[in-house]
């Protein structure tokens, strides 16, 4: 069975603050696919990464950044100067096996993220 | 997200009664999925179509549940004798590479 823990329930900062989200996984696969979406006061997720157990090299996109570490089961989202509009829930997710596509996913639990101006 | 609506947006029902969710997925794609989200809370896999195979229903919480899909096209997730506990969001997933996209949503709430 396959667990993603997000040990952070809500973080509130102020704007142009840097702050990151931390997510655990467990899974006994040796491939699988982990993931961040993004669900903001609308409700409707929003995909922000993708990243496959084969690649640990972090990424980096405008403000928002991955640390992923396999050797801690590790997939870390910082986001560095942040706004109001980065107010959010924040999910980190996982798909086991194979690379397949079609694999179910599961969710930790979200990270209510607060910018205050 | 990649173009996946779903309705109603909200749906308010009495305890009792059946309701029924639709979800259009994008044309093409052939993997879909149901999500249950509870407040304050992450998603709970429901059930998921692939084509024409059998559907993975390992996470339908009780027989009251229920989806259908033919083929690639719409799908609708049915909940009879509705309980309070139903009350979420249900959130219908389309596959676009390796990454599920996700439509708004439906609001149910059983009074």
């Amino acid at each position: 069975a396959q667990k993603v823990t997000q040990a952070q329930t809500e973080i509130s900062v102020v704007e142009k603050e840097d702050v990151t989200l931390d997510c655990v996984y467990e899974t006994r696969d040796t491939t699988y696919y982990l993931f961040w979406y993004k669900q903001p006061p609308s409700g409707e997720l929003v995909f922000l990464i993708r990243r496959n157990s084969f690649d640990e090299q972090n990424e980096i996109s405008g403000r928002y950044s991955w640390n992923f570490q396999k050797s801690t089961s590790s997939f870390n989202f910082t986001i560095t100067a942040s706004q109001v509009v980065d107010s959010a829930v924040y999910f980190c997710a996982l798909i086991p096996g194979g690379g397949t596509s079609y694999g179910k996913l599961t969710f930790g639990q979200g990270t209510i993220l607060t910018v205050h101006p | 997200g990649a173009g996946v609506s779903q309705s109603p947006s909200n749906k308010v029902t009495e305890k009792g009664k059946d309701v029924e969710l639709r979800c259009d997925p994008i044309s093409g794609h052939t993997a879909l999925y149901w999500y249950r989200q509870r407040l304050g809370q992450g998603l709970e896999f429901l059930i998921y179509f692939q084509g024409n195979s059998a559907p993975d229903k390992s996470g339908l919480p009780s027989d009251r549940f229920s989806a259908e899909r033919t083929g690639e096209s719409v799908s609708t997730l049915t909940i009879q004798r509705t309980q309070q506990e139903d009350s979420a969001v249900y959130l219908c997933a389309t596959v676009t590479g390796a990454t599920q996209y996700f439509g708004p949503g439906t609001r149910l709430l059983v009074l």
